[in-house]
């Protein structure tokens, strides 16, 4: 069965320092990954999506993630946070199934 | 163009209820999925509509259950409802779904439920 780990269950970083959210996953092919986010009291919005190529994909925001077969990691970075980046971040698979999440990273903000 | 819109927001039912909640999908979506988020289980995938038929459940108990209507609208109902189903619960759109399609979904601000 097809899961996804995000090891980090809260990260904290300064404002204007650089993130980077952990993902792996497992599965017997290469899935299609997303990266998500949610801030309190709302839905879930589309950061960034893979489904083949360029293994560097550039989202919204300024996020960006690197697919690497090899560790069946799907990492979100970003080279500068900002204070409204606080929120949970969802890494999601799926290959002819339904979407699966990770079970999400609470990032916090200081100044 | 509009979002995927669900109502209500909130809803506060007692054990024992039914509930219904309602889903509209972005316009020219066909594919509604919904999934249950819970800080415990996290994102759970409940079920997917497609062309009103279901094409996909998740496990959960047959106490849930959803349809989708021919405009796309979906609603889902649980019944006999237990503290354990309070929950946000989260409705997504896409253009075909699962298995034909790999655009993403979108998803709606979600519905509240809280069961007392």
């Amino acid at each position: 069965a097809q899961s996804v780990t995000q090891p980090d269950i809260h990260i904290t970083v300064s404002e204007g320092a650089s993130l980077e959210l952990r993902c792996n996953y497992s599965y017997g092919a290469t899935p299609y990954l997303f990266w998500y986010v949610q801030s309190p009291g709302q839905g879930l919005q589309l950061l960034l999506k893979y489904f083949s190529g360029d293994t560097l994909v550039q989202g919204i925001k300024g996020f960006e993630a690197e697919f690497k077969r090899s560790q069946s990691s799907f990492n979100l970075r970003k080279p500068s946070v900002h204070w409204s980046d606080a929120a949970e971040y969802f890494c999601a698979i799926r290959r002819n199934t339904p979407l699966v999440f990770g079970k999400g990273t609470r990032l916090s903000v200081i100044a | 163009k509009a979002g995927v819109t669900q109502t209500p927001r909130y809803l506060i039912k007692t054990r024992g209820q039914q509930v219904t909640l309602s889903c509209s999908p972005i316009s020219g979506h066909r594919s509604v999925s919904w999934y249950q988020q819970t800080p415990g289980q996290g994102l759970q995938f409940l079920f997917e509509y497609f062309s009103e038929t279901q094409r996909n459940k998740g496990n959960f108990p047959g106490r849930f259950s959803g349809r989708q209507f021919s405009n796309s609208r979906s609603e889902m109902n649980v019944s006999t409802l237990e503290l354990g189903d309070s929950a946000l619960y989260l409705c997504a759109s896409s253009l075909e779904g699962t298995g034909t399609d790999n655009s993403p979904l979108h998803f709606g601000n979600g519905t509240r439920l809280t069961v007392t």
